[in-house]
């Protein structure tokens, strides 16, 4: 069975410092990759989806990056964290194959200060 | 620009009751349409899919509709129990496969 890892699971960055979430899959290959923020009360905001390695698609100008160095990680950067990074970051992977449901991680909560 | 509107922020019900959760949408045309249930802390979980061709899916307690001539799904929860009380997002997804989540709706069931 497929399952997704996130971590860390909660981040206390001060503002400025660099970030770095990772996101694996297992039991699965080739998926669509994707980073959701989610503010409190609010619902997920798309920031990157990625279709394979080294490809990756931005929905959302802001001070964050993402990556793909291999087919199941991606990973969410940023070199100077703003207040306002802080929130529910999800990631999510989608078998290509069945495009019927997004499969979330259990999620990173930030907190910059 | 499109726009996705969860018919109210919470809802409070009696357990047994019916619970209706309205997703409304403007300038979208979705291939399909998914209702998840996130619990607090949590990332959500997938429900249910409707296709932009059906007009109603069940699933155990749940139903769902699907009115492309109004923009609109509505979701329920028969027979509600308070373990059913979370938040519940409806997401459109386009024939590319990107998702628009609306804001969410907090449904407590009370016992």
């Amino acid at each position: 069975s497929q399952t997704i890892h996130q971590w860390p699971a909660t981040l206390v960055q001060p503002v400025g410092s660099p970030l770095s979430l990772e996101c694996t899959v297992e039991g699965t290959s080739n998926p669509n990759l994707y980073w959701y923020r989610q503010a409190a009360g609010r619902g997920l905001q798309l920031l990157f989806y990625s279709v394979g390695i080294g490809q990756i698609s931005s929905e959302v100008p802001q001070n964050l990056s993402a990556s793909r160095p291999q087919d199941r990680q991606f990973i969410l950067s940023s070199k100077k964290l703003l207040l306002s990074d802080s929130g529910f970051y999800l990631c999510a992977w989608l078998d290509r194959g069945s495009v019927d449901t997004q499969y979330f991680g259990p999620g990173t909560r930030l907190t910059v200060l | 620009s499109q726009k996705i509107e969860q018919n109210s922020e919470a809802l409070n019900i009696q357990e047994g009751k019916t619970a209706t959760l309205t997703c409304n949408y403007t300038n979208y045309s979705p291939a399909y349409l998914q209702w998840y249930r996130q619990d607090p802390g949590r990332g959500p979980v997938f429900l249910l899919l409707i296709r932009e061709n059906e007009k109603e899916k069940r699933k155990e307690r749940l139903k769902v509709t699907f009115d492309t001539t109004l923009k609109q799904s509505l979701f329920h929860i028969t027979a509600s129990q308070p373990a059913d009380s979370a938040t519940y997002l409806c997401a459109l997804v386009s024939d590319a496969g990107k998702s628009t989540f609306g804001d969410g709706t907090t449904l407590t069931v009370k016992p």
